[in-house]
């Protein structure tokens, strides 16, 4: 089975804090995703990457940066975290064109 | 733009009826179509997914899904609902041609099935 994990389950944060979301996959695919949850939004995509040192922009990538130097490992950072980045982050992994596999979430709460 | 409709936030069934939990989508071309779950503090799992063939798609835990290409559509079922299956449920689409495995989501559905 593909294990997609995160480094946190729970993470509290104050504000202006750098904040670091790591994922980790073990089925060796290609694309790394990162998405945030909000009630009555849905999964917004914020970045992905398709191979290792790649990156694109999702569609909320404002606030956030990744970090992709293994193949195996996407990272999520944010510079300086604010409350309206309290969240559910979610991790997920694909091989091309399959459907992706999710991490458990991170709950973020910056105070 | 690109979108995908999940017009009931929340869908409520007893236990033992049938159950449908509705998507529609707006995408250029035949895209790839895929149902996910999100249980209570966990992440989305996979249920199923269309690529071509049958409109009829089966996939875990007893649900399937409709494709209807004229009404852009791809309707969620289940003969028979569990307690169990109240979750979080996700539409989500790609587009067929597309160079990457981005997918477009749905704001989700949140099933209640009483017992």
């Amino acid at each position: 089975d593909v294990k997609v994990t995160q480094s946190s389950r729970y993470l509290v944060k104050r504000t202006g804090e750098k904040v670091f979301l790591e994922c980790v996959q073990d089925m060796d695919h290609e694309n790394m995703f990162w998405y945030r949850q909000d009630p009555g939004l849905g999964l917004r995509l914020i970045y992905f990457s398709y191979d290792v040192k790649m990156k694109e922009k999702g569609d909320i990538p404002e606030g956030y940066s990744v970090s992709r130097e293994k193949k195996e490992r996407f990272s999520l950072i944010l510079e300086s975290a604010s409350t309206n980045q309290t969240s559910m982050y979610l991790c997920a992994s694909s091989a091309s064109l399959g459907e992706q596999f999710f991490g458990p979430g991170t709950r973020l709460t910056v105070l | 733009a690109q979108s995908v409709a999940q017009p009931e936030d929340q869908v409520n069934v007893a236990e033992g009826n049938p159950l449908t939990v509705k998507c529609t989508y707006s995408v250029s071309g035949n895209p790839y179509l895929f149902w996910y779950v999100q249980y209570p503090n966990r992440g989305l799992q996979f249920l199923l997914k269309y690529i071509t063939g049958d409109n009829l798609v089966k996939g875990s835990y007893g649900f399937e899904a409709e494709f209807n290409k004229s009404q852009t559509s791809f309707h969620l079922k289940k003969p028979s609902a569990l307690v169990s299956d109240s979750a979080l449920y996700f539409c989500a689409v790609r587009p067929r041609g597309g160079a990457t495995n981005k997918l477009i989501f749905g704001t989700g559905t949140l099933l209640a099935v009483q017992p």
